[in-house]
Parts: structure tokens; C-alpha cells; sequence
């Protein structure tokens, strides 16, 4: 099946710092990806769906200034959070649909910690 | 709207017998639906989905889950449950009115004990 790979897998960083992960489909092309969050023993939430070559859709209550995401390529989609908190500790977990109707492939997951 | 109720937090079996995860989801039109396994610190993977067709689907490892459209329901099963196969069990809906955004139950953490 297809791949889907995040970078880094893990990062821990001061609060007020910005961080960037990266979701990248390595052998397919998609132009939409999906970022979650996934708070410990819970459930993953939609953040946004990102889009090649056009503004991310964000779901409601989401803060688009917190959470940039950038979708440069049929193949890279970017969220950074910026000027990251204690409270935006994470499991980042980013997706992209595959060429078949109802694929949907997820990254192995991000986890983030601020401190 | 959509969404998925997983009513149990866990679930415990002992290795070799059945194991059993509810599901029920409410959703306009025809569901799409899917099973995901977690294990930690570990992104989602695919066990199976229903699209249409038999009610009854295999996927991976040995699991079926089965489409019940009057109980809104689509329960994931396994005859003879492994230790291996504890982890945390994730059913997720979408909707026939196109797009991929899948909605996600809260989780059910299962756990075959020897």
C-alpha cells in the first residue's frame, strides 16, 4: 500500500517556539492531506484539510494564526505551530486519500512536546 | 453532521476466545465505513471497511466486522483473539455525500490477556 511518512516522529521544544512538521506521500500524489490531533487516550480530531495550491480548510475552533499548514506539492503538505504552549501538546497524525474511493492512508504520527 | 459511538473505553478478552468492539455511527445517506488499529505512538492502520455489498467483511489478521443498517451498527469481530492484538481499536464514518473527511470514534482499548 501506499506511505505516508511525517517528520520529525518526535520534537520537544521551548514554549513561544514555532515548529514545523512535515507529512509527505512517497510514492503517490495527494493533493489533499488531513491533519489530526490526538490527545492521550482520545480520540484523533480533524484540524484542517490541506490543499495543493490553495488554502487549508480549517474545522471550527481550530486557529488558523496557530496552526499554519502549507501544502507546497502534490507531495509535501507542512503544519506549523507557532508560538507553541504547554497546551498544544500533542499527537499530530497527518492522512492523504489514495487513488482508490474511500482509501485514506495515515502517517506513523508526530508527537509533540512543549515545555 | 456525522459520527460514531464506540461505547466501550476497553475491552478485555482472554487469548483464544472472541473478542467483540462496538460500533454504531448516524450519518446522512449511505455510510462508508471503517476499522483503524493503534498501536503506541504509532500512526493509524487499516484493518477493513465496508462499502456496499455483503454485510459481512474480513480484513486483516483475522478480523470481520459486520454492517447491521436497521442497528446502525458495524461491530468489529475476531473468532480467537491473539495477545498481539491488543492495542487501541478506532471505527470512523463517512458519509456518501462525497469528500474524504472521516469522522473517528472515541477509541477502544483492547486487551487479550494470556
Amino acid at each position: 500500500g501506499a506511505v505516508v511518512s511525517q517528520h520529525p516522529s518526535w520534537v520537544i521544544c521551548k514554549s513561544g517556539t514555532s515548529v514545523k512538521i512535515e507529512c509527505r506521500s512517497l510514492d503517490f500524489q495527494a493533493t489533499t492531506m488531513f491533519w489530526y490531533r490526538q490527545f492521550p487516550k482520545q480520540s484523533l480530531m480533524l484540524m484542517a484539510t490541506s490543499n495543493e495550491g490553495s488554502k487549508a480548510t480549517y474545522e471550527q475552533g481550530v486557529e488558523k494564526d496557530k496552526f499554519l499548514i502549507n501544502h507546497a506539492s502534490l507531495t509535501l503538505s507542512t503544519l506549523t505551530v507557532t508560538s507553541a504552549h504547554p497546551e498544544d501538546s500533542s499527537f499530530y497524525i497527518c492522512s492523504a486519500p489514495g487513488t482508490l474511493l474511500n482509501e485514506q492512508f495515515f502517517g506513523p504520527g508526530t508527537r509533540l512536546t512543549v515545555l | 453532521a456525522q459520527s460514531v459511538a464506540q461505547p466501550e473505553d476497553q475491552v478485555n478478552v482472554a487469548e483464544g476466545n472472541p473478542l467483540t468492539v462496538k460500533c454504531t455511527y448516524s450519518v446522512s445517506g449511505n455510510p462508508y465505513l471503517f476499522w483503524y488499529v493503534q498501536y503506541p505512538n504509532r500512526g493509524l492502520q487499516f484493518l477493513l471497511k465496508y462499502i456496499t455489498g455483503d454485510n459481512l467483511v474480513k480484513g486483516s489478521y483475522g478480523f470481520e466486522a459486520e454492517f447491521n443498517k436497521s442497528q446502525t451498527s458495524f461491530h468489529l469481530k475476531k473468532p480467537s483473539a491473539l495477545v498481539s492484538d491488543s492495542a487501541l481499536y478506532f471505527c470512523a464514518v463517512r458519509g456518501g455525500g462525497g469528500g474524504n473527511k472521516l469522522t473517528f470514534g472515541t477509541g477502544t482499548q483492547l486487551k487479550v490477556e494470556l
